[in-house]
């Protein structure tokens, strides 16, 4: 069964450092989403990408992050210069994007620890 | 503005007794509804969904909900709990209907099984 993965499983950083955190979604899938989950907190919803932009995103989501599909596959979520708020797990999901299809398929996430 | 109230972060059940997870949401329009089940150290995997097709949704692993729109409630339900069960249970809402797809989770119950 097809299924969402993200590299690295868990990424430690300096405070200030940029990091990058890589997914692949799944392979006819058209809407991809970034997610976090601070230790302890709720899910939160950072960013929606659609058609090769950013269709929808939180005010998390900030001049610090941003969001590529640098090829076919990959979808990238960039930290520019991290802070220990940071620190997190972070979440990247998929759905088809079709009409009536909501449902998003998640990866089993990156924790993100920032020093 | 979307929320999701989970009531009860901690279920503790006995093996075969009546699972029951709560769900209210608030919504100004029609929501589309998801359960979502977290084991420890995995990412989220989709239990069910409500797209205003049948008001009860049966889904993976015995679960079902059933969406009351009177009560908006998605309350999560399983006959007869097993000890693999054990788990984190969140509780989404999107109003995708006005194509905003962003979830907003509830904060989660985490069920407890005992033999």
């Amino acid at each position: 069964e097809p299924e969402v993965t993200q590299t690295p499983s868990h990424q430690v950083t300096q405070m200030g450092q940029e990091v990058i955190l890589r997914c692949v979604p799944i392979s006819n899938h058209l809407y991809f989403y970034w997610y976090r989950q601070i230790l302890g907190q709720k899910v939160e919803f950072l960013v929606s990408f659609y058609n090769n932009e950013i269709s929808e995103k939180s005010e998390i989501f900030d001049d610090q992050f941003s969001v590529e599909r640098p090829d076919g596959s990959n979808f990238t979520l960039k930290i520019r210069s991290t802070k220990l708020e940071d620190s997190a797990m972070y979440f990247c999901a998929s759905s088809v994007g079709l009409e009536g299809t909501y449902e998003q398929y998640f990866g089993p996430g990156t924790r993100l620890t920032v020093t | 503005a979307q929320s999701v109230t989970q009531l009860g972060s901690h279920v503790s059940v006995s093996e075969g007794a009546l699972v029951l997870l709560r769900c209210n949401y608030s919504s100004s329009v029609p929501p589309y509804l998801f359960w979502y089940v977290q084991y420890p150290n995995q990412g989220l995997q989709l239990l069910l969904k409500y797209t205003s097709a049948a008001t009860l949704v049966k889904g993976i692993n015995g679960f079902e909900a059933e969406f009351k729109k009177s009560e908006t409630s998605f309350h999560l339900t399983k006959p007869s709990a097993h000890m693999s069960d054990a788990a984190e249970y969140f509780c989404a809402v999107s109003d995708g209907r006005t194509g905003r797809r962003a979830l907003t989770f509830g904060s989660g119950t985490r069920l407890q099984v005992q033999p």
